[in-house]
């Protein structure tokens, strides 16, 4: 099992331009997080998707757009990048409430993004 | 307005010298509150979840305890290998999808 994957693992944009972080995962969960971290910062939930089809803001979704392609696949897109959004991004997807990790998430490798 | 709060921010030990770390929390009706570690360029690693006020779990040299308003991760003779990032986040009981991390403990251990 590969887990969870991130495409790409570093990118480099300029002001205006857009782009779309790609997230899959191969553990069969319902419920996928984009999260952003910033140096002296907690991880901070952009958007979720509780279950294939449906998506919800988190607690700094500006900026930014969701795709649930699939159960799988869960994509990050930034239609208009600026340097605020310079961060590294994860992706991570959550145990069900009957496993015996119930809550527990996984997470993929990361972004690394320079907005310059 | 839930809120959850690490300290140290850093922390240095030498191998064999025991600590804790702190997470101390609001949150309106706690579901679940979870340890991860994180290593330097990498995603974060579940490491433990803790559902109720006098839970304890147990991996290796960590230990991990639940009060009603804190936990505390214990490192029993610590190793090189330990030193990473540890964050703390909480489950709220309202929205099982909202989850509030703390901004991480930063330790290593020296030889």
């Amino acid at each position: 099992n590969a887990g969870v994957t991130q495409t790409p693992k570093f990118q480099v944009l300029k002001t205006g331009q857009s782009m779309t972080l790609q997230c899959a995962q191969d553990m069969n969960h319902n419920s996928m997080y984009w999260y952003r971290q910033d140096p002296g910062m907690g991880l901070r939930l952009i958007y979720y998707s509780a279950s294939e089809g449906t998506t919800d803001k988190g607690e700094v979704p500006n900026g930014y757009n969701v795709s649930r392609l699939n159960k799988r696949e869960f994509s990050l897109r930034l239609e208009s990048a600026a340097p605020s959004q310079t961060s590294v991004y994860f992706c991570a997807s959550r145990s069900g409430e009957r496993d015996s990790r119930r809550g527990a998430q996984y997470f993929g490798p990361g972004t690394r993004l320079l907005v310059l | 307005e839930d809120q959850v709060t690490q300290s140290p921010e850093a922390l240095r030990l030498q191998e064999g010298e025991s600590s804790s770390l702190n997470c101390s929390y609001t949150v309106s009706g706690l579901r679940g509150l979870f340890w991860y570690r994180q290593d330097p360029g990498k995603g974060p690693e579940f490491l433990f979840t803790l559902y109720s006020a006098g839970e304890e779990k147990e991996k290796e040299r960590l230990k991990a305890t639940l009060t009603k308003k804190e936990s505390f991760l214990h490192i029993t003779a610590p190793k090189p290998e330990d030193s990473a990032t540890y964050l703390c986040a909480v489950q709220a009981g309202g929205n099982f999808n909202k989850f509030y991390f703390g901004s991480g403990t930063k330790l290593n251990v020296k030889p």
